[in-house]
Order: C-alpha cells, then sequence, then structure tokens
C-alpha cells in the first residue's frame, strides 16, 4: 500500500520560519507535490519536486530527498493569510497524473 | 468563466435518489479527475479521465458512475448511496505534458447523503 505521514497540525507565529514535514513509502515515485487548501477552498499548486534539493519560490520552499522518502515545506516570513492546510502529494505513475495525498497538516498562524 | 468549476456547490440527497455532479474546465486541459475529500481522511483520487478516455477507476464502487462526453466536461452520477458518501467531492484537471502535471481543483460539491 502506499503511506504518505505528515503531521496533523502545526502552530507558528506571524513573521516567524515554519517547516513542515512529509515521509512516503509508496510503490512508485514520479515527483512530490505540495498544494495549500484554505478552509472551504480548493487546493492551489504550490511546488513540485523529482529530483533531490531545495526548490525555491518566494516565501516558500520545498525539499526533496528520494534515498530518505523525506520532502519538506518551508515557509518563511509567515503571514496570517498563510493559515491553511498542506498537501503532501506523491506521483506514483509515468504519466504524473496519479497522485496519492497524505491526509494534510492544518497550520494555523497566531499573532 | 475562469479555471475549473463544479455544481452545484452544495447537494443534499436521500438513499435512493439519482443525482449528478458537473464539472467543467476551461484551461484547454486534456485529463480530468474526480477525488473525495472526508473529514479526517486524505484526499482519495477516484477517477482519472486522458483525451476523454478513462485510465484509473481507483477501486470505486460501482454507486459512483463517471462520464466525460469531452475533454472539457466531467460528470459523476450518484444514485442509491450511503451515509458515508457525505464529502467533498473535487474535480481537477491537467495538461498530460512531460514534466510537472499541475492539476487545478475546482471548489468542490459538498454533497450530503440522509
Amino acid at each position: 500500500g502506499q503511506n504518505i505521514d505528515q503531521p496533523t497540525e502545526m502552530t507558528a507565529t506571524e513573521g516567524a520560519i515554519v517547516q513542515i514535514n512529509c515521509t512516503y513509502q509508496t510503490s512508485g515515485f514520479n515527483g512530490l507535490f505540495w498544494y495549500q487548501q484554505h478552509a472551504g477552498e480548493a487546493p492551489t499548486f504550490l511546488s513540485y519536486n523529482v529530483l533531490d534539493g531545495l526548490e525555491e519560490k518566494g516565501r516558500f520552499s520545498s525539499f526533496l530527498s528520494r534515498s530518505k522518502g523525506y520532502s519538506y515545506l518551508l515557509l518563511k516570513e509567515l503571514q496570517m493569510k498563510d493559515s491553511a492546510s498542506y498537501l503532501c502529494a506523491v506521483s506514483l505513475n509515468n504519466a504524473g497524473n496519479m497522485l496519492t495525498f497524505g491526509g494534510g497538516t492544518r497550520l494555523m498562524v497566531k499573532p | 468563466e475562469t479555471g475549473v468549476t463544479q455544481t452545484p456547490r452544495h447537494l443534499v440527497m436521500g438513499m435512493t435518489n439519482k443525482k449528478s455532479l458537473k464539472c467543467e474546465q476551461h484551461l484547454g486541459h486534456n485529463a480530468m479527475y474526480w477525488y473525495k475529500q472526508s473529514a479526517k481522511k486524505p484526499l482519495e483520487l477516484m477517477f482519472v479521465y486522458n483525451f476523454k478516455e478513462q485510465t484509473e477507476n481507483n477501486s470505486v464502487p460501482s454507486r459512483f458512475s463517471p462520464e466525460c462526453p469531452n475533454s472539457s466536461h466531467l460528470f459523476l452520477h450518484l444514485h442509491t448511496l450511503q451515509p458515508e458518501d457525505s464529502a467533498l467531492y473535487l474535480c481537477a484537471s491537467s495538461q498530460e505534458t512531460a514534466g510537472v502535471n499541475e492539476q487545478f481543483f475546482g471548489p468542490g460539491t459538498r454533497l450530503t447523503v440522509l
């Protein structure tokens, strides 16, 4: 079976840095996605990693280690609007379109 | 309209009813998906369509029946559902090419089965 683990909840302070971890054990691997989902809204794409290393995109960065089955999402200079759920998803197949999601991490940013 | 739209946004139905969920994408994509999001459970892939052909059925019960008449429209036909089928049903689309195939999600249909 497929197993993707993330912490259920995290709390951080406005202006701080937070790291959300994701570990995976899957039958295939064709890349790892991070999505953001505000309550009551659709998930929106944040980042994609297929090679080891760090991908930086503004205040958000995502890291992947394929040998360790590990990724993290790093959010810098936290803002109140960053309060949301962050979903880690692994693409299983060569077509890249069969995503298996983790349970999501609900991040609460406090003043 | 832009992006991915879904109708209705909310639906309440009895176990003997038949209803359909509709999804439309205005992005020119060639792949569409249905996902189920239940409380306290991960987002679950249900069906995948590439170029209008169903390529994945993730062990979904037959009371859920997808239909993809063209690359812009996707339906999920529902009949004799169970209360445990109450969930948020999300539609997504993507352009299948080599490289990153980011999926764009619609706002979802909140389904309640009584």
